[in-house]
């Protein structure tokens, strides 16, 4: 079983409107969390990065959330844009062993005009 | 795709032969990184380099080699033991073995017929 799962698998939303990713980890202990933005046939580009005594943290538009005690993180999105379009990847990094990171199936976002 | 080229971005190839994926990095990174992946599933860790000269095997690594005789460089091959090679390979690099930011390369797309 996957030590990250994240839901929706997929999500349609129309332009100019929020949504929410979802993401549900096993790792432990945790040391990090890490939401990437990947375009179609691209490389993944980091949006924002938790540790454990983080709860929030916002780049522009996205806003991330961590609940280190539920082992949830949760990725909004305002005011959603074309350019939103793609997958959205969670990763959680275990402590002690860096090279332990754990990568999320992916949620992928398409927003229609 | 923060000074990490990969080439080709396409490569094509004929079942049996090996092939050579090619990973450069000029920021000086120490860690870098070899993924694959699939539709559906999270990245998956083929091998990793903390270090010139050294290198370990991640979750994948049957059917794969590399080497690291340079900082900037961390080459793949998919050699002709790999059972499914078709896939999107992506190479990633961190400052140092203990840093939460990865930075990630564009991809290759294998096909293998």
């Amino acid at each position: 079983k996957n030590q990250v799962e994240q839901s929706p698998q997929s999500l349609i939303i129309l332009e100019g409107k929020n949504c929410t990713l979802q993401c549900n980890y096993t790792v432990s202990p945790f040391s990090n969390l890490r939401w990437y933005k990947q375009d179609t046939g691209r490389g993944p580009v980091s949006l924002t990065i938790m540790t454990f005594s983080e709860n929030t943290k916002s780049n522009g538009r996205y806003t991330a959330t961590l609940d280190a005690d539920t082992k949830q993180s949760s990725l909004h999105i305002t005011a959603s844009q074309l350019s939103d379009s793609a997958s959205y990847i969670c990763v959680v990094s275990g402590i002690g062993n860096n090279n332990d990171m754990r990568f999320g199936a992916g949620t992928r976002l398409t927003v229609k005009p | 795709d923060g000074g990490i080229t990969q080439s080709p971005k396409y490569l094509f190839r004929k079942e049996g032969q090996n092939v050579t994926l090619s990973c450069e990095q000029n920021l000086n990174h120490d860690a870098m990184y070899w993924y694959r992946q699939d539709p559906g599933q999270g990245l998956r860790l083929i091998y990793y380099s903390q270090i010139v000269n050294d290198f370990q095997k991640g979750d994948i690594a049957e059917g794969y080699s590399v080497s690291r005789e340079k900082k900037e460089s961390f080459p793949l091959t998919v050699t002709s033991a790999q059972k499914n090679p078709t896939a999107f390979y992506l190479c990633a690099s961190k400052t140092t073995r203990d840093s939460y930011e990865q930075y990630f390369g564009p991809g290759t797309r294998l096909t293998v017929t």
